[in-house]
């Protein structure tokens, strides 16, 4: 039962560009969404987080949209650049302390310069 | 400065043999977390703690043993009893009161 999706296994855009990574949900009582990018064989790097009491957060070139009623989020990097490429992964978690974080399969951004 | 670390990057297991991965954070954070990476998947968690002489099972936790006897250390057992030990081993702390897991670089066990 995979509770996070990413159903796009890998995107492609040119240098300068939007990058728009999308993820879907389905246990309504996911309360916390983060996204994390990771480079092969290192751990990954926390980018950027949102709670359910919000619909947008913004940090610098990043920024994650929530749609609760559709259960989706969606992270936008403007504009894309070559060190973006990696895989990123959508992840969300439940409860006051969000102990256990359910993650997506991850999609593959390739900038092309 | 503050950070994670796992040791080895890389470890090896022959047939029948347990193996300890190694996990340290001078974060000073209360909870800390296992995780596994198979390729093209997510990351899925092993055992987590919330505190000193706690931890709890997680969604694939066969075959795996852990033991939290220090704030700064949540080390992972691979037993003979996991049968694809084979992936990306993934450590993660988050601090009091905060929802944001940190991770630390990974260990790839591979199985001779």
């Amino acid at each position: 039962d995979q509770q996070v999706k990413q159903n796009s296994p890998s995107l492609s855009v040119q240098e300068g560009r939007i990058s728009i990574l999308n993820c879907d949900y389905t246990n309504s009582m996911f309360d916390y969404f983060l996204w994390y990018k990771k480079y092969p064989a290192e751990g990954p790097t926390f980018l950027i987080s949102i709670s359910s009491i919000k619909d947008k957060n913004e940090d610098g070139r990043f920024t994650v949209f929530l749609n609760k009623s559709a259960k989706h989020l969606s992270l936008h990097i403007v504009p894309s650049q070559p060190g973006d490429s990696a895989v990123y992964f959508c992840a969300a978690s439940a409860g006051e302390y969000g102990n256990k974080l359910v993650f997506g399969a991850g999609t593959i951004l390739r900038v092309k310069s | 400065d503050g950070g994670i670390t796992q040791s080895p990057k890389y470890l090896f297991r022959k047939e029948g043999q347990n193996v300890t991965l190694s996990c340290e954070q001078n974060l000073n954070h209360d909870a800390m977390y296992w995780y596994r990476q198979d390729p093209g998947q997510g990351l899925r968690l092993i055992y987590y703690s919330q505190i000193v002489n706690d931890f709890q099972k997680g969604d694939i936790a066969e075959g795996y043993s852990v033991s939290r006897e220090k704030k700064e250390s949540f080390p992972l057992t691979v037993t003979s009893a996991q049968k694809n030990p084979t992936a990306f081993y993934l450590c993660a702390s988050r601090g009091a009161g905060k929802k944001t897991q940190y991770f630390g670089p990974g260990t790839r066990l591979l199985v001779l």
